[in-house]
């Protein structure tokens, strides 16, 4: 069964600091991993898709990067700001036995980030 | 475009009651979904529908029902609620199961639900 895990669970920085979330997962037949941000009282919105023959995907100052083989990946944010403040959380599509998905999402716990002015 | 579209934001019942939570989307999706979210955990997924008339169970099913009977609906029933369904419940759809670039899944934005 797949299981993803974040760590931090909490990380609260100055702005204008670089800063790093990690995600694991325990089983590597993965379809891709994507990285949501969550504000308090609102839905999951898509930060970041990395497929799972990719090593990394940049949006902005968002960096994600991919080790499927050793069941990482990292979620990057330059020059932090306080409205970067949320939850972030990771999330790995797993893949069937025939290469595709079932579309079934597995969510970490959630890193909740503050950035402090 | 409204997206998803999640009725009622709060909702608090007592034991034993039932409600149902309803969601639509205006996006043509196919795709279908419902989760939910204990505090300091991720999502975990109830039911999923693959089409109108076409679902199937997730994760954690017990005590919840689905029916997808318009593409655009997908409402989910909570039958005899207990403590244990006190959660925040998420309704997702996308156009595939195969999620990627071109294909996103949209969130509602959730409905917290307590059972006294």
């Amino acid at each position: 069964k797949q299981e993803v895990t974040q760590i931090p669970a909490a990380l609260s920085v100055p702005e204008g600091e670089n800063l790093v979330l990690n995600c694991s997962f325990t089983d590597s037949a993965i379809y891709n991993l994507q990285w949501f941000r969550q504000d308090p009282g609102k839905g999951l919105t898509s930060l970041l898709l990395i497929q799972s023959s990719q090593r990394e995907q940049t949006s902005g100052r968002l960096n994600a990067s991919l080790d499927k083989s050793s069941g990482r990946s990292t979620l990057y944010i330059a020059a932090s700001q306080p409205g970067d403040s949320a939850t972030y959380l990771c999330a790995v599509l797993v893949a069937n036995a025939g290469g595709t998905s079932y579309g079934k999402l597995t969510f970490g716990q959630g890193t909740i980030l503050t950035v402090h002015p | 475009n409204a997206g998803v579209t999640q009725t009622p934001k709060f909702r608090i019942l007592k034991i034993g009651q039932s409600m149902t939570l309803q969601c639509a989307q205006d996006m043509n999706h196919n795709y279908m979904y419902w989760y939910r979210q204990d505090p300091g955990m991720g999502l975990k997924l109830i039911y999923y529908s693959v089409g109108a008339g076409i679902t199937d169970k997730g994760e954690v099913p017990n005590g919840y029902n689905v029916s997808r009977s318009t593409t655009e609906d997908f409402p989910l029933r909570l039958e005899l609620a207990a403590p244990s369904q006190t959660s925040v419940y998420f309704c997702a759809s996308s156009y595939s199961r195969h999620l990627g670039s071109g294909n996103t899944i949209y969130f509602g934005e959730g409905s917290w639900l307590t059972v006294v």
